[in-house]
């Protein structure tokens, strides 16, 4: 069975820096799109980032780019996201998700909490 | 950029219908698909390509779209049922995934 184990969160000051992982298994991790997407507490799903399953394709919010970095480790089944400059407004549960074609979520991880806070 | 707006909340009896809409620009030209999120949980799918549903979720979850305006339908509505709900599509012009603001659904 398809599972997503999301880690790495935690409480990190304005300005710093964060990697966040998540452990895929049960599917062919190497054939699928993968993204992020995270959710203030209390708010809706925001869409944070894409990398195709070849890791040569990678998409942004407007709101991270420039300051997230999404990678992907074929060989180990990992999916990455390197959150720099991290603001306040970063603060939320963030998710990964496998992607099925065209372009929806079929499976994601428990999520992992990130706050930005002085 | 391309906007998806959803009622804040929806609330309806146990055993009536309930429909959740998802408006956007000529949504209809676009997939949209749905998910379900219950408190502390992470969201699950529950329609995917306007009315497709996948394995494990009821019957009575159906979605449609055209025109402006995508919907998703649920009939003989369970207290189980009550969570937040998200549309979703594509944007291919920013090549964004793009979420509804979400609806509550409240089960009276």
């Amino acid at each position: 069975q398809v599972l997503l184990v999301d880690s790495g969160g935690g409480v990190v000051q304005p300005g710093g820096s964060l990697r966040l992982s998540c452990a895929a298994s049960g599917f062919t991790f190497s054939t699928y799109g993968m993204h992020w997407v995270r959710q203030a507490p209390g708010k809706g799903l925001e869409w944070v980032a894409f990398i195709r399953y070849d890791g040569n394709k990678k998409l942004y919010a407007d709101s991270v780019k420039g300051r997230f970095t999404i990678s992907r480790d074929n060989s180990n089944n990992m999916l990455y996201v390197q959150m720099d400059s991290l603001r306040v407004e970063d603060t939320a549960v963030y998710y990964c998700a496998k992607e099925v074609g065209p372009t929806y979520f079929d499976f994601w991880g428990q999520g992992t909490l990130v706050t930005v806070s002085s | 950029s391309y906007v998806l707006t959803q009622p804040p909340s929806v609330s309806v009896a146990p055993g009536k219908t309930a429909r959740i809409t998802c408006g956007g620009n000529n949504i209809g030209s676009k997939s949209a698909h749905w998910y379900q999120q219950k408190p502390g949980q992470a969201p699950v799918l529950v329609i995917y390509s306007d009315s497709d549903r996948p394995s494990g979720i009821p019957e009575r979850f159906s979605g449609s779209n055209s025109g402006n305006t995508a919907t998703l339908t649920i009939s003989r509505v369970e207290a189980g049922d009550e969570a937040d709900y998200f549309c979703q599509v594509w944007d291919t012009y920013s090549d964004h995934v793009i979420f509804g603001g979400g609806t509550k659904l409240t089960v009276l």
